[in-house]
């Protein structure tokens, strides 16, 4: 069973926009939330993470969001720019953060100049 | 310093042969984890190696095996390989398996016939 859901295959967003790709989780016991960003032939890169004590954190243009009764997160960029197209991974864990991650299925997300 | 390095890059295999697929950490990166990415399923957690040790171990048959040696270097093997073995196979180091400082390598691709 998908213990983590990105419900989303594909987001196309203006350049300038807010981009908002959504994230939801089953599994009460997830604890730490990370989102992950995946060009093309590399590996993901982390990019942002949110422990279940806040429901906000902020990076620069990237923000995620955690409602924990709704179990669900988001990842706002404001605003897109082009470099941002890539696919989107959000990823859980337990004891925040030492237990193995698992990932959504991603979204692709395509910023439009 | 020197990123995270799989190799091969990309390999082609027949049915029920086997594979060992090679991931060199980051230097002084004591943990190693090993993610199986296929189309609509997102990333799936293998199993993870910190200090030569495999510490957790995710949801896959017997086939799927994995050693770390004693500079961290880590190997991956499938052996009796299927169809559905035909994924991109992504390790990622860090110094103590904390998931926010886990760094990807660009994976290997195998393709099974």
């Amino acid at each position: 069973d998908q213990q983590v859901k990105q419900n989303s295959p594909s987001l196309s967003v203006q350049e300038g926009r807010i981009s908002i790709l959504n994230c939801d989780y089953t599994n009460s016991m997830f604890d730490y939330f990370l989102w992950y960003k995946k060009y093309p032939a590399e590996g993901p890169t982390f990019l942002i993470s949110i422990s279940s004590i806040k429901d906000k954190n902020e990076d620069g243009r990237f923000t995620v969001f955690l409602n924990k009764s709704a179990k669900h997160l988001s990842l706002h960029i404001v605003p897109s720019q082009p470099g941002d197209s890539a696919v989107y991974f959000c990823a859980a864990s337990g004891s925040f953060g030492n237990e193995k991650l698992t990932f959504g299925t991603g979204t692709r997300l395509t910023i439009i100049p | 310093k020197a990123g995270v390095t799989q190799t091969p890059r990309y390999l082609i295999k027949t049915r029920g042969q086997q594979v060992t697929l090679s991931c060199s950490p980051i230097s002084g990166h004591r943990s190693v984890s090993w993610y199986q990415q296929t189309p609509g399923q997102g990333l799936q957690f293998l199993f993870e190696y910190f200090s030569e040790t495999q510490r957790n171990k995710g949801n896959f048959p017997g086939r799927f095996s994995g050693r770390q040696f004693s500079n961290s270097r880590s190997e991956m093997n499938v052996s009796t390989l299927e169809l559905g073995d035909s994924a991109l196979y992504l390790c990622a180091s860090s110094l103590d398996g904390r998931n926010t400082e886990a760094f990807f390598g660009q994976g290997t691709r195998l393709t099974v016939v």
